[in-house]
């Protein structure tokens, strides 16, 4: 099953303007990663934050995470067309042993130069 | 430089046939991982192995079936018990997380499974 899930499941922008996708997720957590995929490609990590933090930054991307509403949210600023790819959101579950990350289905990203 | 490697790229396969997805890794992690995705979908998870000789199924491990024999090496065979094949499959591996869990994966370029 799915543990998070993304919305929108697609965006599309003009470069320069931010991007904001959401996470959702069911059960409590350790922490929530992004990651980023370009067409065809594999899965590049680009944030963690852990359920004890509500903001991090990482050069253009700010993410935030509310527990409370089992959720979080990753910003993009100052789009470029570079940007364009599929975003998704994992997380690791707090009683889970084997450290597994369970993905959602993701963000499509078009950003139009 | 350090990464994973998966091969083939892309590779078809005959309704009825075994394959064997290759994942290697100089990263020198603990942990790897098998994930398939559907087009358009996100990452469901095959096997996983957190060291070598042991392995665990995932959340849609029929018709899959992996070895670690080595640390560098988590190979994931297709079966013909497999119904749907068709799709693309990722590994991944990790390095022991912190005590606080962090669980940062990295990810090979991915194979293309086509069943003809």
């Amino acid at each position: 099953s799915q543990q998070g899930e993304e919305d929108p499941q697609a965006l599309s922008i003009q470069e320069g303007e931010n991007a904001t996708m959401n996470c959702s997720y069911k059960t409590s957590i350790n922490n929530l990663q992004w990651y980023r995929q370009n067409s065809g490609r594999g899965l590049v990590h680009l944030i963690l934050i852990r359920s004890n933090e509500r903001e991090k930054h990482s050069g253009r991307l700010r993410v935030t995470l509310d527990t409370s509403k089992k959720s979080s949210s990753l910003l993009i600023t100052a789009s470029r067309a570079a940007d364009t790819a599929s975003y998704f959101c994992a997380t690791r579950r707090n009683n889970n042993a084997g450290n597994m990350l369970t993905f959602g289905g993701g963000t499509r990203l078009m950003v139009k130069p | 430089d350090g990464g994973i490697t998966q091969s083939p790229k892309y590779l078809f396969r005959k309704e009825g046939q075994n394959v064997t997805l290759s994942c290697e890794q100089n990263l020198n992690h603990d942990a790897m991982y098998w994930y398939r995705q559907d087009p358009g979908q996100g990452l469901r998870l095959i096997y996983y192995s957190q060291i070598v000789n042991d392995f665990q199924k995932g959340d849609i491990a029929e018709g899959y079936s992996v070895s670690r024999e080595k640390k560098e090496s988590f190979p994931l065979t297709v079966t013909s018990a497999q119904k749907n094949p068709t799709a693309f499959y990722l590994c991944a591996s990790s390095s022991p997380g912190s005590p606080s869990g962090a669980n940062v994966l990295t990810f090979g370029a991915g194979s293309r499974l086509t069943v003809l």
